[in-house]
Order: structure tokens, then sequence, then C-alpha cells
């Protein structure tokens, strides 16, 4: 079956433009998660979306990051007057349950890579 | 907060040979241990993942182990070829916060 897909795949954007990046998750999954990650800082964490609840947004950076996700199933991550730090490589997951269920087992997308000039 | 160590950064081996790598966490209350791999340009693929009841998961040429009181994993890759070369990533769930927690990574090469 199909996998996580995120899309654009590139995206360059001036500083001070906002861009909406786009995530499809594996059809079923009711985890979805997004995460940032930056050259020579790793991976790190930005929300986490579990079925209908309300999503956990500890680890969004500041009130320019934003995410929804419609209907259970695609989540877009809205980043509101980019700036030259928020240049990174952005990845969606999801996973069949939560992270401390059975199904915590997480799929990757390919990524989006911002370029914030 | 949960730190996660991967050492070594960097490991270049020659084909054939078995290797380990290595992965530590300071916050043992973990629920479950993922060791991932990334190929350059590419998202994450994910190789094992260990709840924090078992010991180890193996998946063919990979062996992976948790010691959840040490605070430490390890990956074991037999036999290596040159097509495992890639980024391995190490992440634990749980602990202090309930985040997936990466470490930086090891930069796998096995030469041909």
């Amino acid at each position: 079956g199909a996998g996580v897909s995120q899309s654009p795949s590139n995206k360059v954007t001036e500083k001070g433009k906002d861009v909406e990046l786009r995530c499809d998750p594996i059809s079923g999954h009711t985890a979805l998660y997004w995460y940032r990650q930056s050259l020579g800082q790793g991976l790190e964490f930005l929300i986490y979306f579990q079925g209908n609840s309300a999503p956990d947004k500890s680890g969004l950076p500041s009130d320019r990051f934003s995410a929804e996700r419609t209907g259970g199933s695609v989540s877009t991550l809205t980043i509101q007057r980019t700036q030259q730090e928020d240049s990174a490589v952005y990845l969606c997951a999801s996973s069949l349950n939560s992270p401390s269920g059975s199904g915590s087992k997480q799929y990757f997308g390919p990524g989006t890579r911002l370029t914030v000039t | 907060k949960q730190e996660v160590t991967q050492i070594p950064a960097a490991l270049s081996v020659p084909e054939g040979e078995n290797l380990v790598l290595n992965c530590s966490f300071t916050d043992s209350a973990i629920y479950n241990l993922q060791w991932f791999r990334q190929d350059p340009g590419k998202g994450l693929t994910s190789l094992l993942l260990i709840q924090s009841s078992q010991r180890e998961q193996t998946s063919g040429r990979l062996n992976a182990s948790l010691d959840k009181s040490s605070g430490r994993s390890t990956l074991y890759i037999a036999a290596s070829q040159p097509g495992d070369s890639a980024t391995y990533l190490c992440a634990v769930y749980g602990g202090s916060n309930y985040k997936l927690t990466f470490g930086k990574g090891t930069l796998l090469t096995v030469n041909p």
C-alpha cells in the first residue's frame, strides 16, 4: 500500500512569507507526527495528533508555527512570517496507534526541504 | 529532559564485517525504543522497535538489544554490505516527556 506522502518535496520562500506543508498519512493510521531536521541539530519533535484528541503542540518552536489535521487524515503544517532559521527538512510520520501502543512503529514520509532566503 | 546519545558519530568498515552501533538515553522510563535508517535526501525507515518489556528484536541481519535499566541499546549488523551505508538513528518514546526523542545518528559507510 501507499506510504506517507508529503508535498511539496522542496520549497524555497522569501523571508517573511507564509508557507504550508502537506502530509498524507498511511490510510487507517490514527497517529500523525511532524518533525524538523536541521543541519547539525538532529530530529526535533514538533507536534503530535492522535485521533480526534487535542494535539500535543509542545514541540512547536514559536507561535508562528501551527498545524491542523482535517478529518483525521491529511495534515498541514503552516509557518507564518518565515525566518531563515526555519530552513530545515520537515518530516511527517504516522503510526497505527499511539506511540506507547503495540502499533507504535512510525512510518516516515520523504520530507519537505524548506529553504528561506 | 530526555537526551539520547549515539556513539560513534561516524563509522567506516570493510564489507563483510560485523559491527555494533550504540545508543544511550538518560531517562530509563521509556515505553519503547526504535532504530531507524536514513538515506541521503530521504525520510526515515523504521528498522526495529523494542517495547520496554522486551530485551531484543531481530530482523534479518539486524539485531537490536535494550537494557532499559542502564539506559542503553545496541544495533548489531551482521555481515555488513555496501547497501547498509546510511545514517542510523535511535529514538526513544516516553520518559519525562511523551515525545519521540532522537539521537543525532551514526553515519555508517561500508566499503566494498
